[in-house]
């Protein structure tokens, strides 16, 4: 069965970088892109990316560029997402989910992981 | 950016009841391939979403068949045919024909 096991907790001081990775399993890695959408505390879902884990091309949301990298492992079937210069804005709940194959649609998710941004 | 409005935002709903959720966007949601990318999620509190609906009417695999979708073009909506506790959560229309973008959610409770 698919599965997206996320990386546990972050905080992190404004400012800093937070680099959160995405294991899959279940189904063949690099036929399946990656999508990345946080969702700050008590809030709606907001899209931030995607990658092609095949060759590794990305496409960020306008709002993030400069800020996000969205990188993968393909010997893990690992993906991982940095936002760097973090700002208390940015606290969220952070979700890798797939893009279903030959459609823009996305299937699976992970269980999500939260990253804080405090002094 | 394809703006998504959803309607109610709130609906409190009697068990055993229908609910109804309704989604709009602000252009033509018909891609250039023929599909219409229109999507429903399910959030369960303190849960992940979890894909319901794609493609306006699809039915995700392991989805109950109280749950089905329609429209087309700009107006959609999402029908649960009779409620269940286990529906409580917030629901998201989700487009995904000009990059992807989210309604603002639905929260369903119980009465």
């Amino acid at each position: 069965q698919v599965q997206l096991v996320q990386s546990g907790a972050e905080v992190k001081k404004p400012g800093a970088s937070v680099k959160v990775s995405c294991k899959a399993s279940g189904y063949t890695f690099i036929s399946y892109y990656m999508h990345w959408v946080r969702q700050a505390p008590g809030q709606g879902l907001e899209w931030m990316g995607i990658i092609n884990p095949s060759g590794g091309s990305t496409s960020y949301a306008q709002k993030l560029q400069g800020r996000v990298t969205m990188t993968r492992d393909t010997s893990t079937s690992t993906v991982y997402m940095e936002l760097s210069s973090l700002r208390s804005e940015d606290t969220a709940v952070y979700y890798c989910a797939r893009g279903v194959s030959g459609s823009y649609d996305i299937d699976y998710w992970g269980q999500g992981t939260l990253v804080t941004v405090s002094s | 950016d394809i703006v998504m409005t959803q309607t109610p935002l709130s609906s409190p709903v009697t068990l055993g009841q229908p609910a109804s959720i309704s989604c709009r966007s602000s252009q033509s949601l018909v891609h250039s391939d023929g599909n219409t990318y229109l999507s429903w999620l399910q959030q369960r509190p303190g849960q992940p979403p979890r894909l319901l609906i794609y493609k306006i009417s699809n039915r995700f695999s392991g989805v109950p068949d109280r749950f089905s979708g329609s429209g087309a073009g700009t107006d959609f909506t999402l029908k649960i045919s009779r409620v269940e506790a286990e529906d409580v959560g917030v629901y998201y229309c989700m487009q995904a024909t000009q990059s992807w973008t989210f309604g603002q959610g639905t929260k369903v409770e119980i009465k």
